[in-house]
């Protein structure tokens, strides 16, 4: 099977800008999770998606938002982007509930 | 609330040497922990989960209920080992699964 993944790899944007990343699960898999990781506080949870519906959110402001279709692709968004929001953010997939999470590669978001 | 604690930033040991990266929780449920590794340049990938209690590239980890750890462990270290090492708490909130990391050990394995 396909591993998870994600696009694009990089990107670079200016504050005050919007931004869209993709992820593709590994076929099978309906839940998709999203984290964000950086050197100062490593890998937060951000969202997670089962079925079209999120489930669960992180500690994040309303400027990340998120969206899984019906085929569990998932989008997630970042609006009026922040200095602080550089970072590589990963996208995750599980068949089930409590089982193992499959990462992508991450897209790497510079915000100058 | 749920918390991963890796107390080591950075790990250097000779090649050839026993390793041992901790790792420490808190959690009021019943803990289902996992070691993710990542190579340089490469993804995050499941080095090996608890409840498998599987051996993957020589590495183990036993749950301590009692002390709270789940200390990974290998006897002797290969530079191939080298990497960035998370400890991870799956926990159940708010109708899903989601994970808790740890800030991450780098092992750094010297020839």
């Amino acid at each position: 099977k396909a591993g998870v993944t994600q696009t694009p790899r990089y990107l670079i944007k200016t504050r005050g800008q919007q931004v869209t990343l993709s992820c593709s699960p590994i076929s099978g898999h309906r839940s998709v999770s999203w984290y964000q990781q950086t050197p100062g506080q490593g890998l937060q949870f951000l969202f997670e998606y089962f079925s079209e519906t999120q489930r669960n959110k992180g500690n994040f402001p309303g400027r990340f938002s998120g969206r899984q279709f019906s085929n569990s692709r998932s989008e997630m968004n970042v609006s009026t982007l922040e200095l602080g929001d550089s970072a590589l953010y990963l996208c995750a997939s599980t068949s089930g509930d409590a089982d193992t999470q499959y990462f992508g590669p991450g897209t790497r978001l510079t915000v100058l | 609330a749920q918390r991963v604690t890796q107390p080591e930033k950075l790990l250097s040991v000779f090649k050839g040497a026993p390793v041992e990266l901790k790792c420490n929780y808190s959690y009021s449920g019943s803990p289902e922990l996992f070691w993710y590794v990542q190579y340089s340049r490469q993804r995050l990938q499941l080095l090996l989960r608890h409840i498998s209690r599987e051996s993957i590239k020589g590495f183990t980890a036993d749950l301590n209920k009692g002390e709270t750890s789940f200390h990974l462990k290998k006897p002797f270290a290969q530079e191939e080992d080298s990497a960035m090492y998370y400890c991870a708490l799956l926990y159940s909130g708010a109708g899903s699964y989601q994970l808790t990391f740890g800030k991450g050990t780098k092992l750094s394995v010297i020839p």
